[in-house]
């Protein structure tokens, strides 16, 4: 009955290399968001969409594109991979619209490019 | 978006009541103060809101003065479990804003 799941959970890849992270959520809810944590633990909101449509864009390189294909699944694809998106990548999801009201997170994909 | 600080770490000690307080000077009108807790190695969680005066839910109190310009996470009696990472945010509820948490303040709650 997990509410937010990602895979992978781990993710070693070498730089250059094109690589995608899925979530999907069973929370029936309409707003999913996509997260980077760094080795600092600064947590900063990439991108956030809302019924399949992108609402927040953070200034985040064009290699990283999302995709929603429907309201539970969120998609992170990322083209050219580089050191610097060495991190841990959260999905995350709440009720009616981006807001800090009770998000609920996935349990995370710890990406590795070397 | 009004910018929140927090203390980086605080230590204590199993049944005793922690104190995390977060200061926004900043914080505007429609703005709401959310409070989340990360776990090593898992997503946060979120824990409480509020606006003014104060919250209490079945894991924390949420104390806001008058003015709002800071807000006080009471966690009571905490156990060895509560050793994580708490987050103070400050926003609109609407989906105009950005949403960014901060470094955190690290607990870390001994025997």
């Amino acid at each position: 009955d997990t509410a937010v799941s990602q895979t992978p959970k781990y993710l070693v890849t070498q730089m250059g290399n094109d690589k995608s992270i899925k979530c999907e959520q069973n929370l029936g809810h309409d707003t999913m968001y996509w997260y980077k944590q760094d080795s600092k633990k600064f947590l900063k909101i990439m991108f956030s969409y809302n019924n399949k449509e992108l609402i927040i864009n953070e200034t985040v390189p064009n290699r990283f594109s999302p995709k929603s294909p429907d309201k539970a699944h969120l998609n992170l694809h990322i083209n050219s991979l580089e050191l610097g998106d060495s991190a841990v990548y959260f999905c995350a999801s709440s009720q009616g619209g981006p807001t800090f009201y009770e998000q609920y997170f996935g349990p995370g994909t710890r990406l590795t490019v070397t | 978006l009004a910018k929140t600080t927090q203390p980086i770490s605080m230590d204590s000690y199993e049944g005793q009541e922690v104190n995390i307080t977060c200061s926004h000077n900043n914080i505007a009108t429609n703005d709401y103060i959310t409070w989340y807790q990360q776990f090593p190695s898992q997503g946060p969680r979120f824990i409480i809101q509020g606006y003014k005066t104060k919250v209490t839910n079945e894991v924390a109190s949420l104390f806001i003065p008058a003015d709002r310009k800071s807000s006080t996470l009471s966690l009571p009696r905490v156990s060895l479990s509560d050793t994580a990472v708490y987050y103070c945010l400050v926003g609109r509820m609407d989906s105009s804003y950005k949403l960014i948490f901060g470094s955190g303040t690290r607990l870390l709650v001994r025997p």
